[in-house]
């Protein structure tokens, strides 16, 4: 089946850094994909768009500047979250469907960003 | 505001017995619907997807849609221990928000043998 993977799976940072996490479409190609966040014990909320060859589209709340997301390419999109603080401490999963025709979304196997 | 209910539980039944999660949604132009399976730690895995009213099987699970009432079920056959796990209905409503999901909180399941 379709596979989405994520690198790193796991990372702990200091406050102030930077952080990048990949997002890769292994066997299909996604024009579209999208980025995930998990606070413990709570549900998927939708941050952001990403959108190949343009800019992505954020949620309502969520800060662009401060979480970049960069598509580069048909099966990559990357995720910064920039000055990281521990209220960034979260899960950060990616998703992307495996067609335009459907909106059936894969999940890549998470993040799991810790700021201390 | 979209929104997605569920009944985060925790819902406890025996090996196999029937597991009956349920799901509201807001939207009624919402088109397409999904139930995910968490395991802690991990991230989402598709389960059903359904997007005509009525009833879809797939092996043990059924997933059940009706449109009028804004509800939508996951019925799991034969539980097993390995079902245990957190059930993520999710809800898309087309259009030019295609692709994307919005997430009920998640219902937590425990199969005891």
């Amino acid at each position: 089946g379709a596979v989405v993977s994520q690198h790193p799976s796991r990372v702990i940072c200091k406050s102030g850094t930077s952080v990048k996490i990949e997002c890769r479409s292994l066997d299909f190609q996604a024009t579209t994909m999208f980025w995930y966040r998990q606070f413990p014990k709570q549900s998927l909320m939708l941050m952001a768009t990403s959108n190949e060859g343009s800019k992505a589209t954020y949620e309502q709340g969520v800060e662009k500047d401060k979480f970049l997301i960069n598509h580069a390419s048909l099966t990559l999109s990357t995720l910064t979250v920039t000055s990281a603080h521990p209220e960034d401490s979260s899960f950060y999963i990616c998703s992307a469907p495996l067609a335009s025709s459907t909106d059936t979304q894969y999940f890549g196997p998470g993040t799991r960003l810790t700021v201390l | 505001q979209k929104e997605v209910e569920q009944n985060s539980g925790p819902l406890s039944v025996p090996e196999g017995a029937i597991a009956s999660l349920n799901c509201t949604y807001s939207d009624r132009g919402s088109q397409s619907f999904f139930w995910y399976r968490q395991y802690s730690g991990k991230s989402p895995e598709l389960i059903m997807s359904i997007y005509s009213n009525g009833d879809k099987e797939d092996g043990r699970f059924t997933a059940q849609l009706n449109k009028a009432s804004q509800y939508v079920s996951l019925l799991i056959r034969d539980s097993q221990p390995s079902d245990s796990a957190t059930y993520l209905c999710a809800v898309n409503a087309g259009g030019t928000s295609y692709g994307k999901l919005t997430f009920g909180q998640g219902t937590i399941l425990t199969v005891h043998p």
